[in-house]
């Protein structure tokens, strides 16, 4: 079977670093995806992770232990627009189809 | 990144009538193609897998008959809403892959189409 779980909500402060964290078990492994989504718009792809550890974009980054079925995205010098739903997702399946996970809301405060 | 575009963005229909949505990779020729919907507050859900030249993997509980998919060219996918029901207004978003090396690759969405069936 296939579960991708992450937290609900979470709220952060303007200028701190927040942490999201997403737990996945699927059949296989093809890597992790993280997509950032306003709401009413489509969702905007953030990272990949295929191997084990960090990597950083700029202000976002995404790590990953495949071993532990755990990846987090990393959000530092927080904006008022970085408010939005963070997507977890992995593919599975025929055709490595992206399954996503319930999404967490992240808000932004000054 | 890739530019998959959709349309329309808005469609708004009466409830028996069919709706016809358009999903386009834009600089990139996508052989496969992946059809979402999403409620309000809600993830997205997949709801099949699009095949250039072949028929349309479905979702279990996803209606074949209901959620028509041509994936006509490399470049266009078309899911259409038949006899549509109240039910069945969301919002539809599609998605293409794109293979940046052998075994990596980058998944794009377009900016999807809000269906409203009154």
């Amino acid at each position: 079977g296939q579960n991708i779980d992450q937290p609900t909500e979470m709220t952060a402060t303007e200028g701190a670093i927040v942490q999201i964290n997403c737990t996945y078990q699927t059949s296989g492994f093809n890597g992790l995806f993280w997509y950032q989504q306003h709401a009413g718009e489509a969702p905007t792809f953030l990272s990949y992770n295929v191997l084990d550890g960090l990597e950083e974009k700029g202000r976002f980054s995404s790590f990953l232990s495949r071993s532990k079925g755990y990846s987090y995205l990393l959000l530092k010098e927080l904006q008022m627009k970085d408010s939005a739903s963070y997507l977890c997702a992995a593919p599975s399946g025929g055709y490595n189809k992206l399954i996503f996970g319930a999404g967490t809301r992240l808000a932004v405060h000054p | 990144g890739a530019v998959v575009s959709q349309h329309p963005s808005r469609v708004i229909c009466k409830s028996g009538t069919s709706v016809k949505i358009e999903c386009r990779s834009l600089d990139f020729q996508a052989t496969t193609m992946f059809w979402y919907r999403q409620f309000p507050k809600k993830s997205l859900m997949l709801m099949a897998t699009s095949n250039e030249g072949s028929k349309a993997t479905y979702e279990q509980g996803v209606e074949k008959d209901k959620f028509l998919i041509n994936h006509a060219s490399l470049t266009l996918s078309t899911l259409t809403v038949t006899s549509a029901h109240p039910e069945d207004s969301s919002f539809y978003i599609c998605s293409a892959r794109v293979w940046a090396s052998g075994t990596s690759y980058e998944q794009y969405f377009g900016p999807g189409t809000r269906l409203t069936v009154t």
